[in-house]
């Protein structure tokens, strides 16, 4: 199976600030990598996908990036409502797999 | 708007069947790849089976043997056929839909709100 890792497993941050946030894959994945936030009570929502696509109504602070093992999530100036549970996650082969995810405070 | 609605969670004992279903709406089913994740409490979330949109199925090994995926068009959903059941399967089950872009990459691009299972004495 491939092991996807996140850094760091939690964030606290200011409203305005850059936050990035790394996801490495065990073997590379090409650009198969996903990305998801959570908000507690609620199901997980696509953020990016294929590594660096914005899912419709996205707002454009959020960015991602990378291919084969390293991949990474920027928020480009943090807000409020971004306080979240991030997931990456692979498609490249079965079974599909997420990283531990990230829990993202907002100060 | 498309939407994707889980039902028959509960309580069930050790060893005992659960079968968790997955309607949807302005949209076929048949027409995606359809999977099943799963969230422990508190926890993570992890792959627990898929079926294409030819039907072949996929499980994880943690449930392979015991849980069976089906899709029904007529009804325009899909199944979670669980046996066998254990603490350790006690979770919050989703179901998902797959949507591939020009490279066939597949992501979750609709996700029903959950349904708890709780396997306990």
């Amino acid at each position: 199976d491939i092991q996807m890792t996140q850094s760091p497993s939690s964030l606290s941050a200011s409203v305005g600030d850059r936050v990035r946030i790394t996801c490495r894959a065990s073997q590379g994945i090409s650009t198969y990598l996903n990305w998801y936030y959570q908000k507690p009570g609620q199901a997980p929502k696509l953020l990016i996908y294929a590594s660096s696509n914005l899912q419709t109504g996205v707002p454009s602070r959020f960015s991602g990036g990378g291919s084969a093992t390293d991949f990474a999530l920027t928020i480009s100036s943090l807000q409020p409502e971004d306080s979240a549970t991030f997931y990456c996650q692979q498609s490249y082969t079965f079974p599909w797999t997420f990283g531990q995810g990230t829990k993202v405070e907002v100060k | 708007d498309e939407q994707l609605v889980e039902s028959g969670g509960g309580l069930v004992q050790p060893g005992g069947s659960l079968r968790l279903s997955c309607s949807a709406s302005e949209f076929t089913v048949g027409s995606y790849d359809m999977h099943w994740v799963r969230q422990l409490p508190g926890k993570g979330l992890e792959w627990v089976s898929a079926i294409g949109i030819t039907g072949g199925t996929y499980f994880s090994d943690s449930v392979k043997g015991r849980f069976i995926i089906s899709r029904e068009d007529a009804e325009n959903s899909l199944y979670l056929q669980m046996n066998g059941l254990g603490a350790e399967d006690t979770a919050l089950y989703y179901c998902a839909r797959v949507s591939r872009g020009l490279w066939g990459i597949g992501q979750y691009d609709l996700w029903g709100q959950g349904i708890l299972v709780t396997v306990s004495s």
